[in-house]
């Protein structure tokens, strides 16, 4: 079955720098979630959408900001990446929430 | 405040031996989930409760709901080394429906 995909599974970037973390959710899910996880931390709720609008939105840096595409998939853009930034961000995908999220493998991001 | 709060936060225990994980929320939810997650992994779901007195099973897991008192209970019979992995609880709080308010995990280690 197909699953949540997220790319890059890993990346590594500069102070300052920007990043664009993709997430293809699995068909036919209607909402899209991102968290972010610092090392050792609970999952963070960054921002949701459902059905290509933004319908929640958690503790996501100004920096920050992301988008859902006319396909479903959905970016998450970071500019000004700081050091704090470094963490797994998963993206995760359901429909009809009775029956839970699934989650991504994640992106995990480095910042040096 | 939106809290969710786990016990223990680390957990050793033999093989063969039985635990129950804790899960208190501070205020009246929507739905809770349980979800493993080994190191550097994704979040993988377990069990998505959605009414008082919900109990779901799944192989030598058990969580159940008690949305009376805020608290789930996840419980491990007979454990075994392949169940070692980080257990976090998610609660979906109806002021903000359709996010998820992770609790702090709990790290678990079972010993042949």
């Amino acid at each position: 079955a197909a699953g949540v995909i997220q790319s890059p599974r890993h990346l590594i970037k500069e102070k300052r720098e920007t990043a664009t973390l993709k997430c293809y959710p699995i068909p036919r899910h209607d909402t899209v979630y991102w968290y972010q996880q610092g090392p050792g931390q609970d999952p963070q709720f960054l921002i949701s959408f459902y059905e290509k609008m933004q319908s929640d939105k958690g503790s996501i840096p100004d920096r920050f900001s992301a988008q859902q595409f006319s396909d479903y998939h959905s970016e998450l853009n970071m500019s000004s990446l700081e050091l704090g930034d470094s963490a797994l961000y998963f993206c995760a995908s359901s429909r009809q929430r009775a029956w839970g999220y699934t989650f991504g493998s994640g992106t995990r991001l480095t910042v040096v | 405040e939106l809290k969710v709060e786990q016990n223990p936060l680390f957990l050793s225990m033999q093989e063969g031996k039985n635990y129950t994980i804790y899960c208190n929320y501070s205020t009246t939810s929507d739905r809770l989930y349980w979800y493993r997650q080994d190191p550097g992994k994704s979040l993988e779901s377990l069990f998505v409760l959605l009414s008082n007195g919900a109990v779901k099973q799944e192989g030598r897991l058990m969580a159940s709901l008690d949305t009376k008192a805020r608290l789930s209970t996840l419980h491990i019979t007979a454990a075994v080394h392949d169940l070692s992995a980080t257990y976090f609880c998610a609660v979906e709080f109806n002021t903000n429906a359709g996010k998820s308010t992770f609790g702090d995990g709990t790290t678990l280690t079972v010993k042949p």
